[in-house]
């Protein structure tokens, strides 16, 4: 089954870091790029950037750069999403999606389950 | 960036009814590269439609997406109950969804 799998939600205070995993499975892990979009409650979606599963290539939205870090571990089909110096505005649900384009369109045809990240003191 | 304003930002209708909901481009996109997803309440968003008018897998034909250009619209015609979600526009590439319409099937 194609899928992807996504860790659990997690609780942080401020200033901390978080590490989230988006498990693949179903297909070939290093044919398509991985982005991360993430919704803040009761708001829209937001993008965050993209990790090539091939090479590690990564591109990051401007809003997020110095902040966050995708990181790919082939040998277990996961990518993982760091996000730094957390505040209360990164409270929100993080999906990891697949990106169907060889090259990297930024659109997306699978999408993991949500992971949500609640930073509160 | 290119800019997305979706219009209504509400539709309220009834079962069997055509929602027809709307897709402005700041600039015109190129290629068709727009795609529009789903996502019912608590769920994840899901693929509809992408290059402008083509479906996705497993997405029934009372979707379809239209337009060109600056203009594209998502109908979904003979509306049914779990067709109540919000629906989001994309340009492809690093630009900002569009902010959604909410479909409220009564």
């Amino acid at each position: 089954q194609v899928q992807l799998l996504q860790s659990g939600a997690e609780m942080k205070k401020p200033g901390a870091s978080v590490k989230v995993s988006c498990k693949a499975s179903g297909y070939t892990f290093t044919d398509y790029f991985l982005h991360w979009v993430r919704q803040a409650p009761g708001q829209g979606l937001e993008r965050m950037g993209w990790v090539d599963p091939g090479n590690g290539d990564t591109t990051y939205a401007q809003k997020f750069q110095g902040r966050v870090t995708m990181t790919k571990d082939t040998s277990i089909s996961t990518v993982y999403m760091e996000l730094t110096s957390l505040t209360s505005d990164d409270t929100a649900v993080y999906y990891c999606a697949r990106d169907p384009a060889p090259s990297g369109e930024w659109w997306f045809d699978l999408w993991g389950r949500g992971t949500l990240v609640t930073v509160s003191s | 960036e290119i800019v997305l304003t979706q219009s209504p930002g509400t539709l309220s209708l009834s079962p069997g009814e055509r929602a027809t909901l709307s897709c402005r481009a700041s600039q015109s996109v190129s290629r068709n590269s727009l795609a529009w997803y789903q996502q019912r309440p608590g769920q994840a968003p899901r693929l509809l439609i992408y290059r402008a008018s083509t479906r996705a897998s497993g997405i029934p034909d009372r979707f379809s997406g239209s337009g060109s250009g600056t203009d594209f619209t998502l109908t979904i015609r003979r509306l049914e109950p779990e067709d109540s979600a919000v629906y989001y526009c994309q340009q492809y590439g690093n630009s900002p969804f569009g902010g959604g319409t909410k479909v409220d099937i009564k």
